[in-house]
């Protein structure tokens, strides 16, 4: 149980274009995902908390309106970055909580890569 | 400012040896700690959680608690090769499920 999936797992793009990446707790209901960034030999960087049908929590520093991240069921959550620039290429990572008994726990998708060129 | 603190490492050890990672934090409510391993390049995969004061084995994995001294390690019983990668420990702050991650314990285990 709790697996978490993401898609495109590396997308490669132009700079001043939209990429959208997908999160989705494949067996259990994710009350609760967060997205994160890592740069290269550096630590999880969190941007932003979602909850099923409420706006996204963006932590202090994080663009909203770059960063676009909409909950709309229990199973996804997506992330959006607008007009993407070269400073914007990482490693993307969502986590969801809310397993039934561990509703505490974060599990991890496998990331997404971003270049943009 | 609530906090995690690891040692950044790198932790050196010998295959088979046991190797032993630390995590102190600054939040006296916390109640729930966890341990997740990150290989290069890859996202995080949870090890271990704790709620309660003491050990708790897995396998390999013992994580010990001590909320009195705010400090919860990972022990790693006949390390392997397999095994080296960068160790983070995450407390949720209280009230949320937002974690507070370590700088992580980069391991690394000698063949």
């Amino acid at each position: 149980g709790a697996v978490v999936s993401q898609h495109p797992s590396r997308v490669i793009c132009k700079s001043g274009t939209s990429v959208k990446i997908e999160c989705r707790s494949l067996d259990f209901q994710a009350t609760t995902m967060f997205w994160y960034r890592q740069f290269p030999k550096q630590s999880l960087m969190l941007m932003a908390t979602s909850n099923e049908g409420s706006k996204a929590t963006y932590e202090q520093g994080v663009e909203k309106d770059k960063f676009l991240i909409n909950h709309a069921s229990l199973t996804l959550s997506t992330l959006t970055v607008t007009s993407a620039h070269p400073e914007d290429s990482s490693f993307y990572i969502c986590s969801a909580s809310g397993l039934a008994g561990n509703t505490d726990t974060q599990y991890f998708g496998p990331g997404t890569r971003l270049t943009v060129l | 400012q609530k906090e995690v603190e690891q040692n950044s490492g790198p932790l050196s050890v010998p295959e088979g040896a046991i190797a032993s990672l630390n995590c102190t934090y600054s939040d006296r409510g916390s109640q729930s700690f966890f341990w997740y391993r990150q290989y290069s390049g890859k996202s995080p995969e949870l090890i271990m959680s704790i709620y309660s004061n003491g050990d708790q084995e897995d396998g390999r994995f013992t994580a010990q608690l001590n909320k009195a001294s705010q400090y919860v390690s990972l022990l790693i019983r006949d390390s392997q090769p397999s095994d080296s990668a960068t160790y983070l420990c995450a407390v949720p702050t209280s009230g949320t499920y937002k974690y507070i991650f370590g700088t992580g314990t980069r391991l690394k285990v000698l063949a």
